[in-house]
């Protein structure tokens, strides 16, 4: 079973860039998705596609996956940006294809 | 405007099925590319994904819960239910059903809208 591994925590002062990453065999081959999710909400897609931003996400928020790892970058961090990520793939390596979560990075905004 | 509303039962005891209903508008589950998934989130915890439904009755099980899963589309009702048997503690979550879109680049979905989400508890 594919399995996609994020760093627990990731932590950067206001205004610096936060970068997390998420990390998976032969990852680069596969398109990847990321989600924000604050305390009693339900998740946000912020890039899809690996690098791609639906309406209404900030350019702040940029993506990029090669090799064996994914990044989600944010750019000039918020507070408002302190929440959970998670990248999501579909792994079709199967017979049984199916959607993988990765373990979730917690943000926080120093 | 795309909405998606998940309703069920709050409480469920040891041992029973849980059925959960998504009721959504603002798409059709009859377009070319769209699915409609169920992914769950225990407290505390990191997102799972359970199971997904698309536009051509193609449906996806979570390998470790396959035996305990069922999902099903009501096109007309614009609906889709999951149920899940031998319900038990461990399942206890908030329950998100999720609009999904074709990824362009491979056969694999993105989550682009999401409903509020249903706690669950498994509690005798």
């Amino acid at each position: 079973s594919y399995v996609l591994t994020q760093p627990p925590s990731v932590s950067v002062a206001p205004g610096q860039t936060a970068r997390i990453t998420c990390g998976g065999n032969n990852i680069g081959s596969k398109s990847v998705h990321w989600y924000q999710q604050k305390p009693g909400q339900a998740p946000v897609l912020v890039v899809y596609d690996d690098s791609d931003r639906p309406s209404g996400i900030p350019e702040r928020f940029s993506g990029s996956n090669s090799g064996n790892t994914a990044t989600l970058t944010i750019s000039r961090v918020e507070a408002g940006d302190e929440a959970d990520y998670y990248c999501q793939v579909w792994d079709s390596s199967s017979d049984h294809p199916h959607v993988v979560f990765g373990g979730g990075t917690k943000l926080t905004v120093l | 405007q795309v909405t998606l509303r998940e309703s069920g039962p709050a409480l469920v005891k040891p041992t029973q099925t849980l059925t959960l209903t998504c009721t959504f508008s603002g798409f059709s589950l009859s377009t070319s590319g769209m699915c409609v998934s169920w992914i769950r989130q225990p407290p505390g915890k990191a997102l799972e994904w359970l199971a997904l439904i698309d536009w051509d009755d193609d449906k996806y099980y979570s390998t470790s819960l396959k035996t305990r899963l069922t999902i099903s589309k009501d096109t007309s009702k614009n609906q889709v239910v999951l149920t899940m048997t031998n319900m038990d503690p461990v399942d206890t979550a908030t329950y998100y059903c999720a609009r999904g879109t074709r990824s362009s680049y491979d056969n694999g979905y993105y989550f682009d809208y999401w409903g509020q989400g249903t706690l669950v508890t498994v509690s005798s």
